[in-house]
């Protein structure tokens, strides 16, 4: 079983629609969670960190469940630039390296 | 700020040559990850450095890879007698010291793809 698990996708949305991404990790040792996102064959970008209270950053929405070791992604009233792969991102208690979902793939739609 | 470098862009190597590439890590950051990304995958990491140590090398092939951090200059991943299976996208990753904020944050570098032939 992966470390961290993601629905690879595609998801098509139309311009203005809200989706949202779920992702599971299986250590619960787990501490610290991040969503990033990729471009194609470009390099990984933070979108943001996941904390457990939950947290917005403009339509980007992020919540953590650790009973379920679980973490979402919602974003809203999405736009063309959205598209993307979009990669949950977990790090385990004392050690520094990420370990990286294999992505899942968002494309917006006209 | 110049953000993580990576050099070079593109490589082109044939099998049983040596592949070298480099990676300056963002100005402050004292702490240099690198991870591999294979066609249609994911991220999977393989070597985290400080200057001059090798932290955590789990994700390393057991041979004909190898990682430093010099005391002076870049970081280095060099690949010995490459394989056709290596063509991969190879990403370089900082990250401020242990007692910093953030200090699990990544800032990746824009990666250096080699192809072998």
């Amino acid at each position: 079983r992966k470390e961290v698990e993601q629905d690879p996708g595609p998801f098509n949305v139309p311009e203005g629609a809200t989706v949202a991404f779920n992702c599971t990790y299986s250590n619960s040792a787990s501490q610290s969670f991040f969503w990033y996102r990729q471009d194609c064959r470009k390099e990984p970008k933070l979108l943001m960190s996941v904390y457990s209270s939950g947290n917005e950053d403009g339509r980007f929405t992020a919540q953590l469940n650790r009973a379920s070791q679980y973490i979402s992604l919602l974003i809203r009233d999405s736009k063309l630039s959205d598209s993307a792969t979009y990669l949950c991102v977990v790090s385990r208690t004392g050690r520094r390296a990420l370990t990286f979902g294999s992505g899942t793939r968002l494309q917006v739609q006209p | 700020n110049a953000g993580v470098m990576q050099n070079p862009r593109h490589l082109v190597r044939r099998r049983g040559q040596e592949a070298r590439l480099r990676c300056s890590p963002m100005k402050g950051h004292s702490h240099v990850y690198w991870y591999r990304q294979l066609p249609e995958e994911g991220l999977k990491f393989m070597v985290y450095l400080q200057k001059e140590n090798i932290i955590d090398e789990s994700g390393m092939p057991k041979e004909r890879f190898s990682a430093e951090f010099p005391k002076e200059g870049p970081s280095i991943l060099r690949i010995q007698q490459v394989v056709r299976g290596d063509s991969a996208a190879y990403f370089c990753a900082s990250s401020p010291g242990r007692q910093s904020s953030g200090a699990n944050v990544l800032t990746f570098g824009a990666g250096s793809r080699l192809t072998v032939l």
